[in-house]
């Protein structure tokens, strides 16, 4: 089992739609990422969470640390939102950041 | 702009050959990390510099990866005897300059294909 889940893998929805995607995690952390990596594109960093919500522009992302669970959230949904998103989390007292495999989100027009 | 160079962006080789990447980030960062993603996974963790000193090393970085930052601001990754199973893109990132820190910095990566 990896020691962090995201869910789902895939997901496509319509433009204007409310999405969520999801990570769970394993282990003890001291921080958890949000990433978005689009086709043949680098990596860029949406949120770092130790606790509770943060939110910018459309996009929303919770944590809930007694769970080991946090979400992302887009409202509103675009099709340029379309990318996959990563869920990454430092464990604690460790330099080494662990990836989830990615929910890849397609937004249709 | 990333902010950082990573060099080159596609390598095609044959198996049995070397290759080198180069990671060149434009501002100063005493941490540089590189990390290894093959297709449909998430990024993993390869190795990690403080200044010159190489601190971590991933079980998967077997002995014929070897990875420099002489000077303590570029990085070099050196895959000797390519196997087909190295074929990931190889991504860079220096910083952050604090495990607490917000934002992380990855490369553009480097794609290697072994034929």
């Amino acid at each position: 089992k990896n020691e962090v889940e995201q869910s789902p893998q895939n997901l496509t929805a319509q433009e204007g739609e409310f999405i969520t995607i999801n990570c769970s995690y394993s282990v003890g952390i001291s921080a958890l990422h949000w990433l978005q990596q689009h086709p043949g594109g680098g990596i860029v960093s949406l949120f770092m969470l130790s606790s509770g919500k943060k939110k910018h522009g459309r996009l929303i992302a919770t944590i809930n640390i007694q769970e080991k669970h946090s979400s992302l959230h887009i409202t509103a949904s675009h099709p340029r939102d379309s990318a996959v998103y990563i869920c990454a989390v430092r464990q604690g007292g460790s330099e080494k950041l662990v990836f989830g495999k990615g929910t890849k989100l397609t937004v249709n027009p | 702009d990333t902010g950082v160079s990573q060099d080159p962006r596609h390598k095609i080789t044959k198996r049995g050959q070397n290759v080198t990447f180069r990671c060149d980030p434009i501002s100063e960062h005493n941490r540089l990390y590189w990390y290894r993603q093959t297709l449909g996974q998430g990024p993993e963790f390869l190795t990690y510099f403080q200044n010159e000193a190489q601190l971590e090393k991933s079980r998967l970085l077997s002995d014929r990866f070897s990875a420099e930052r002489p000077k303590g601001s570029f990085s070099t990754l050196e895959i000797q005897r390519t196997e087909q199973g190295d074929s990931a893109m190889y991504l860079c990132a220096p910083g952050p300059e604090a495990p607490g820190a917000n934002v992380l910095t990855f490369g553009a990566g480097s794609r290697l294909t072994v034929l």
